[in-house]
């Protein structure tokens, strides 16, 4: 069964250094999502992609986020540089089309900052 | 912001009984969702109920929209140990391109 993929699973960095994140969506699908999940709460959009172009990206913290996904399949969000607020779980989501519909999420990476 | 605001925020129930979570939004919908999420795990699609239908049924969910109320519920009946979980509501955002999930409600079934 096709899934979404991401990695790391974890990471354990210390503030001011740059992280990022992978993700590879399901086989197909046009539409990429990163969310923000801090614990305790649901998940947050911060980017949304449509197939490379940024479809929605208001919630992203430009000044130190940001995304890409050059090829219209895989994508990386990088923070630069990390701050303690950033300690959450980040997910990805991919689904065949832009319209609200069902959403395929990946394992996620939690993400600890020190 | 979140749209969806589900309720209780958590559940504590014994294996075979039924379990009941609310969610309520704030603005008109083309749909709602309902996913669940194992602790420290992505979520999974449990089940999609669009804006002009009233009831849904998949396996031992049921799923309940009222449009006037602006609210939704989700039945687990039979739960069983795995269902334990957090059960989030999701809805479609202003563009319909997107969703809004809610806080979610911690649901755990013992044995």
């Amino acid at each position: 069964e096709a899934e979404v993929a991401q990695s790391p699973r974890y990471k354990i960095t210390e503030k001011s250094q740059a992280v990022a994140f992978w993700c590879d969506p399901i086989s197909g699908h046009a539409t990429l999502y990163w969310y923000r999940q801090i614990l305790g709460q649901g998940p947050e959009l911060l980017v949304q992609f449509q197939d490379e172009s940024v479809v929605d990206d208001s919630q992203l913290p430009k000044d130190r986020f940001s995304a890409e996904r050059l090829k219209g399949v895989d994508s990386t969000l990088k923070i630069q540089p990390a701050e303690l607020g950033d300690s959450a779980m980040y997910l990805c989501a991919s689904s065949l089309r832009s319209s609200g519909g069902e959403q395929f999420f990946g394992p996620g990476t939690r993400l600890t900052v020190l | 912001s979140q749209q969806g605001e589900e309720d209780p925020q958590a559940l504590s129930i014994q294996e075979g009984e039924n379990a009941t979570m609310n969610c309520s939004y704030k603005t008109s919908i083309n749909n709602l969702q309902w996913y669940r999420q194992n602790s420290g795990r992505g979520l999974v699609h449990l089940i999609l109920i669009r804006s002009n239908e009233r009831e849904k049924h998949s396996g031992r969910l049921r799923v309940t929209l009222d449009t006037s109320k602006k609210s939704s519920s989700l039945l687990i009946t039979a739960s069983r140990a795995a269902d334990t979980a957090s059960y989030f509501c999701a809805t479609d955002n202003q563009a319909g391109t997107a969703l809004i999930f809610g806080k979610g409600t911690t649901l755990s079934v013992s044995s």
